[in-house]
């Protein structure tokens, strides 16, 4: 079983829209999450981070956590075709010193 | 800054033979990564340092070795070369503590024929 595990996709979702993508993850102990974009040919960029639970907002985007649940989404709001990209879910697992276990990653289309 | 400097961006080997790829970061980070990355199956770890001196394997490390030259330096190498090698390998830094997440380098796409 994948520790981290997200929809493979594609999302597709109308310009202007809130895209929602989902990760769970195995480990009830793991305590940092991130979210990167990796647009086609290119390498995973960081754009969010997120430790407690609850909401954490960065302009357009908003990561919610929710460690009883073992889930992390990330939000997108008024989606632009530039969104276009997969979005990865990265995890530290377990509260040890460990390295970030990724999963396969979400295909986000937006549509103009 | 550049940040994450990966050589080469792309490389075609015949099966069998070796080569090396190149790492070298300028934020001063204490770990650093290499990931393999095939349609399908994500980003997976091969090697990791989490600091100078120090190397661990990750989920898939047979077929390759790495070595860190220095705190800025961390190379990776495969001896005998397979089609199964077939790859985009990507570099990564840290600051060590892994609570900021890790900066990547631009990647470099093997073929192995």
């Amino acid at each position: 079983q994948k520790e981290v595990e997200q929809n493979s996709g594609p999302l597709s979702v109308p310009e202007g829209a809130i895209a929602s993508l989902n990760c769970t993850y195995s480990d009830r102990g793991s305590q940092s999450f991130f979210w990167y974009r990796q647009y086609s040919g290119k390498s995973p960029e960081l754009i969010m981070s997120i430790y407690s639970n609850g909401d954490k907002e960065d302009g357009r985007f908003t990561a919610q956590l929710n460690k009883a649940s073992q889930y992390v989404s990330l939000l997108i709001r008024d989606s632009q075709p530039s969104d276009s990209a997969t979005y990865l879910c990265a995890v530290i697992l377990n509260s040890g010193n460990t390295p970030l276990v990724f999963g396969k990653g979400t295909r986000l289309s937006v549509i103009a | 800054n550049a940040g994450v400097t990966q050589t080469p961006k792309f490389q075609v080997l015949k099966t069998g033979q070796s080569m090396t790829l190149q790492c070298a970061q300028d934020m001063n980070h204490n770990s650093m990564y290499w990931y393999r990355q095939d349609p399908g199956m994500g980003l997976r770890l091969i090697y990791y340092s989490a600091s100078e001196g120090t190397t661990d394997k990750g989920e898939v490390p047979n077929g390759y070795n790495v070595s860190r030259l220095n705190k800025r330096e961390f190379s990776l190498r495969l001896e005998s070369a397979a089609p199964s090698q077939t790859s985009v390998y990507f570099c990564a830094s840290g600051m060590g503590q892994d609570y900021y997440g890790y900066t990547f380098g631009s990647g470099t796409r093997l073929t192995v024929v």
